[in-house]
């Protein structure tokens, strides 16, 4: 089966601009779940859908931050304006709807940076 | 909340000496613990992990790992590494709830010398 894709690999834009980072999980995964990685510092969860729904978002660092999940299938995670903090790399992670603990499976990542 | 500290942030080791990465663990009740390798250019992947049980797991790639609840421990080894197991590793905590969102630790760097 496919694994979790994740577009672009790699966006490199200006203190200011708007990018969006999309995410395709594993076909049948009900859960998706975001996380980020700054330089130096650990990976850090941001939020995790159910279907469309937001379960979790607790993570996420502010209101420049909006994720979607439309129709349940693929999420868009929108950083506008994106400042120098938020360079880094951002991760999606699926899993199924847990009967008993399903593990997540990550995506290559996408590598922002903000110049 | 729960938190993850890996002390090492690089280790480097020989090829075909034993590895024995670090991890310890805070969490209110038993977690389920995970292994995840991160090779160059590529996206985590999950070497093993502990959900309940027998508290010597195997994974992939010849990686075991043992959850030591005394020590709140889960430390990942190898007896014999390949110059392919040059990665980081990431040892990750998920809470036993409706979420289970993971908690990672801040990795460890392993370098393979030929």
């Amino acid at each position: 089966e496919a694994g979790v894709t994740q577009f672009p690999s790699h966006s490199v834009i200006e203190k200011g601009q708007t990018v969006t980072l999309r995410c395709d999980p594993i076909s049948g995964h009900d859960n998706l779940y975001w996380y980020r990685r700054v330089m130096g510092k650990e990976i850090k969860f941001l939020l995790h859908f159910v279907k469309e729904s937001k379960q979790d978002e607790s993570g996420m660092p502010n209101n420049r931050f909006l994720a979607e999940r439309t129709g349940g299938t693929y999420s868009t995670l929108k950083v506008q304006p994106a400042e120098l903090e938020d360079s880094g790399v951002y991760f999606c992670a699926s899993s199924q709807a847990p009967r008993n603990y399903q593990p997540q499976h990550f995506g290559d990542g996408t590598r922002l940076s903000i110049l | 909340a729960q938190s993850v500290t890996q002390p090492d942030i690089h280790i480097t080791v020989s090829e075909g000496a034993s590895l024995e990465l670090r991890c310890n663990y805070s969490y209110g009740a038993t977690p389920y613990l995970f292994w995840y390798v991160q090779s160059p250019g590529q996206g985590l992947q999950l070497l093993l992990k502990y959900f309940s049980g027998d508290t010597l797991v195997q994974g992939i790639k010849g990686f075991e790992a043992e959850f030591k609840r005394s020590q709140s421990s889960f430390n990942l080894r190898k007896p014999s590494v390949h110059w392919s197991d040059a990665a980081e590793y990431f040892c990750a905590v998920g809470a036993r709830n409706a979420g289970n969102m993971l908690t990672f630790g801040g990795g460890t760097r392993l370098m393979v010398k030929p």
